[in-house]
């Protein structure tokens, strides 16, 4: 079945580490994006990707890094400059970010730091 | 920039009642996706009804439709015989183009 995967569903880190949440779709989509979910925030994009080996900063990106290399994969690197880590994190894709149409969600990664 | 507002933190329905949710959002587009995104306790984010700003006719998904007022840049969820599976956080949302941008959400409470 086509999907979006991510994994860990939890992960802890120590504080000054760097940590990566892997985002891997089968569905053929263009677009991919990140957002963080925050108690009373709703969600909040942190990048996004419209075509392999290009990617655009959201409006939280600060502390943040990705890559997209290939088509399926759009991981999110958290690093040790993010002030707040702890938070849920989504990974989403879309078939066209030219269409009206809505995202596929992954399940989310929980990140806790320790 | 486009913003979505929903005013309602938190509502409470009695089960097989109707509830409505209120979003209101801001822009100056003529042509654009509007959403409602259902995440339960499990937080898999699931969509729930998607309207077509050109549209003018009110989307609909069983239980669930829409008040589409595009003048009052107003799109409201109704929920008609609510369930207990019902139970979530509901997201509005506006698509443009390249991302959507979601309102903060309303937790619903299925009263028994």
């Amino acid at each position: 079945d086509g999907g979006i995967t991510q994994s860990p569903k939890y992960l802890f880190r120590k504080e000054g580490q760097n940590v990566t949440l892997s985002c891997e779709q089968n569905l053929n989509h263009d677009a991919m994006y990140w957002y963080r979910q925050d108690p009373g925030q709703g969600l909040r994009l942190i990048y996004y990707s419209q075509i392999v080996n290009d990617f655009q900063k959201g409006d939280i990106a600060e502390g943040y890094s990705v890559s997209r290399e290939k088509k399926e994969s759009f991981p999110l690197t958290v690093t040790s400059a993010q002030k707040n880590p702890t938070a849920f994190y989504l990974c989403a894709s879309s078939i066209d970010p030219g269409t009206g149409y809505g995202y596929t969600f992954g399940s989310g990664t929980r990140l806790t730091v320790v | 920039a486009q913003t979505v507002t929903q005013s309602q933190p938190e509502m409470s329905v009695q089960e097989a009642e109707t509830v409505t949710l209120s979003c209101t959002y801001d822009t100056s587009e003529s042509d654009y996706y509007l959403f409602w995104y259902k995440q339960p306790p499990s937080r898999q984010m699931i969509l729930v009804i998607r309207q077509e700003a050109y549209k003018q006719q009110n989307a609909t998904e069983n239980r669930f439709s829409v008040n589409f007022q595009k003048a009052a840049k107003s799109f409201s969820l109704k929920i008609s015989d609510s369930q207990l599976g019902d139970a979530a956080m509901y997201f509005c949302a506006y698509r443009r183009y390249d991302k959507i941008i979601f309102g903060k959400g309303t937790r619903l409470h299925i009263l028994p």
